[in-house]
């Protein structure tokens, strides 16, 4: 079974319509992460969240939120899609005491699409 | 401020040398990574580099980084179909969270 699993795969919404994206690890690992990928833009980081109880702002998260509801879920919210959130998102997982310092476990992503 | 940059596209021959580059301007970065994202699939890491290395080789992999110009690249040796993918250099910052990725390469390998 794979380490860090998102749901839904794919999505396809329309604008206004209230969105979560949701994503489970089994690696125990406190640190959680949600990214979107756009061409030509990489990664970048919507929130992240050191534990339970500690959840960050990125460097995009307007239109987002995010809910951590046990060290294993970690769940984005788009309050009101709109077209121009259409991209593939990840979750991702890391534990500063493993080998590389900060080495990220990625999910298999989520391709939304708003129309 | 922070930045990551790489060539959007490689296209080789199977069986040619890949070299994949990018270049990054916060000096602080502890580590420096190498992931590779095949189609449909998250990214996984390939290979990484802690700042005080000049350089880092495994198996057909061979990282070299150039602290002074900021430039870190990966050779893919006997490159292969199967190393078609998009590659992603990161960088994590000395005491912080953060994690900044490249823009990826897109490496196309020709039969």
């Amino acid at each position: 079974d794979a380490d860090v699993t998102q749901t839904p795969r794919n999505r396809i919404t329309k604008t206004g319509k209230r969105i979560m994206l949701e994503c489970s690890q089994t690696k125990g690992h406190d640190r959680m992460y949600w990214y979107r990928q756009d061409p030509g833009l990489g990664l970048r980081l919507i929130y992240y969240s050191f534990d339970v109880k500690d959840i960050n702002k990125g460097e995009i998260s307007d239109g987002y939120s995010v809910s951590r509801q046990a060290q294993a879920k970690f769940s984005l919210s788009l309050e009101s899609a709109i077209p121009n959130q259409t991209a593939l998102y990840f979750c991702a997982t890391s534990d500063p005491g493993t080998g590389s310092d900060n080495e990220q476990f990625f999910g298999p992503g989520t391709r939304l699409t708003v129309l | 401020g922070e930045d990551v940059e790489q060539s959007l596209f490689l296209s080789v021959r199977e069986g040619d040398s890949s070299v994949i580059n990018c270049t990054y301007t916060d000096s602080s970065s502890t580590y420096l990574y190498w992931y590779k994202q095949e189609p449909g699939a998250g990214l996984q890491l390939l290979t990484y580099i802690f700042s005080n290395m000049d350089m880092k080789q495994d198996q057909r992999l061979t990282v070299l980084l150039n602290k002074k110009d900021k430039h870190l690249s990966l050779r893919i040796a006997d490159t292969q179909t199967g190393d078609s993918a998009i590659y992603f250099c990161a960088e994590s910052l000395s005491g912080t969270y953060k994690y900044i990725f490249g823009t990826g390469t897109r490496l196309k390998v020709l039969a």
